[in-house]
């Protein structure tokens, strides 16, 4: 069946601008992340919902970083005046149920380059 | 911070098991040991996880050790499309009655060679 889908795959913003990062997760899963990984390095927690609910967005960096899931599907992750800093890859994840032992299935990620 | 160490990179020839290991001295009883594995380009993807038994699925086996502060990853017949980075992972309850983040290290680069 479909996996978790990432749209753009590649994106190159100038500095200052503002991006939308697209999620499509499995079907019925319930649960959805946001992982930022710098280039060498592993991927680091940004935010989690469980279904249109964000329970955690402790790892997003600065309030420039905004994600949202308003029907519990679909997540967008956004940049607004994008730095340097910011370029890495995004990536998505998303598992079946709320608790529980199970794993997360991860999208192909976004390479966000800022120039 | 991840509670895990692993060595930063292994080499393993084709069709040899592979034995990828990881310290976890750390780690409390109820949580588990995880592995997933990064292909370039590719988003990670999920091996096995266990709490404190041997674990066997269609790609891997792993083994923790009886203190449960280690564990080893084991490919049985290691192909090119297994070179990959690979993360040992424990997982965190973050949430109460919730979904846990995964906290990722450095991972281990292992290269498979023909």
């Amino acid at each position: 069946g479909a996996g978790v889908s990432q749209s753009p795959r590649y994106k190159v913003a100038k500095r200052g601008q503002d991006v939308a990062l697209r999620c499509d997760p499995i079907s019925g899963h319930v649960s959805l992340f946001w992982y930022q990984q710098a280039l060498g390095q592993g991927p680091e927690f940004l935010t989690y919902f469980q279904n249109e609910a964000q329970l955690d967005k402790s790892g997003l960096p600065s309030d420039r970083f905004f994600a949202e899931r308003p029907e519990g599907s679909v997540s967008t992750l956004k940049i607004q005046r994008t730095q340097q800093e910011d370029s890495a890859v995004y990536l998505c994840a998303s598992s079946l149920a709320a608790s529980g032992s199970y794993e997360q299935y991860f999208g192909p990620g976004t390479r966000l380059t800022v120039t | 911070d991840a509670k895990t160490t692993q060595p930063p990179s292994m080499d393993c020839a084709e069709g040899r098991a592979a034995n990828l290991p990881c310290n976890h001295s750390t780690i409390s009883g109820n949580e588990y040991v995880y592995w997933y594995r990064q292909i370039h380009s590719q988003g990670p993807q999920y091996i096995i996880h266990g709490l404190k038994n041997n674990e066997t699925n269609e790609m891997a086996s792993l083994i923790i050790t009886e203190d449960r502060k280690s564990s080893t990853l084991i490919l049985p017949h290691a192909t090119l499309r297994d070179t990959a980075v690979y993360y040992c992972i424990v997982r965190v309850e973050l949430f109460a009655g919730g979904s846990e983040k995964l906290v990722f290290g450095k991972g281990m680069k292992l290269t498979v060679n023909p």
